[in-house]
């Protein structure tokens, strides 16, 4: 079975702080993706990324940027956590397919409160 | 632009009634659909999904959707729900690209 895993369950953090949140997954995929949810706004992307090293802008990239050095390996970065980042993150990965899609395998997400 | 709408923010039915979940998308040509679920503290697992061919799609946990292309509408159902089916769930669409675009979530609510 796919698996993702996220760094940590919950966090809390202060404003200001820099904050980074991992995600691994452990079936070679070479996309991932990182979401925020909120309630009443559903998911939202933030970041994805196709290959290392490569990334692009999702729907709502203001503040945050990411990191992906290792396949396996997509990083989340707050460089600057605000209070309006309060939310639950998810990460999630796939494989790419000619002419048509493949499902998207989440973490359990990461619950981060910025104080 | 498109778009999915849940228009359901919250549903309660009883355990063992008939459940059903409204999901529209607003798009020129017909997207990949999928249910997911997430069960409190968790996070998604996909239910089921449809590409293209049968419009009516088997899913996990005995559920079933329904794509009506005329309705642009990818309704998720269950003849019979029990106490564990209480979550979020979100319909997705992929409109053309690799993204997946989340409706807003109902959140079932089972009573005894």
């Amino acid at each position: 079975d796919v698996k993702v895993t996220q760094s940590s369950r919950y966090l809390v953090k202060r404003t200001g702080e820099k904050v980074f949140l991992e995600c691994v997954q452990d079936m070679d995929h070479e996309n991932m993706f990182w979401y925020r949810q909120d309630p009443g706004l559903g998911l939202r992307l933030i970041y994805f990324s196709y290959d290392v090293k490569m990334k692009e802008k999702g729907d709502i990239p203001e503040g945050y940027s990411v990191s992906r050095e290792k396949k396996e390996r997509f990083s989340l970065i707050l460089e600057s956590a605000s209070t309006s980042q309060t939310s639950m993150y998810l990460c999630a990965s796939s494989s790419p397919q000619a002419g048509g899609y493949n499902e998207q395998f989440f973490g359990p997400g990461t619950r981060l409160t910025v104080l | 632009a498109q778009s999915v709408t849940q228009p359901d923010i919250h549903i309660t039915v009883s355990e063992g009634a008939s459940l059903e979940l409204r999901c529209n998308y607003s798009y020129g040509a017909t997207p990949y659909l999928f249910w997911y679920v997430q069960s409190p503290g968790q996070g998604l697992q996909l239910l089921l999904k449809y590409f293209s061919g049968d419009t009516l799609v088997q899913g996990i946990k005995g559920f079933e959707a329904e794509f009506k292309r005329s309705q642009s509408s990818f309704n998720l159902r269950k003849p019979s729900v029990h106490w564990s089916d209480a979550a979020e769930y979100f319909c997705a669409a992929v409109f053309g690209n690799e993204k997946l675009t989340f409706g807003t979530g109902t959140r079932l609510t089972i009573i005894p």
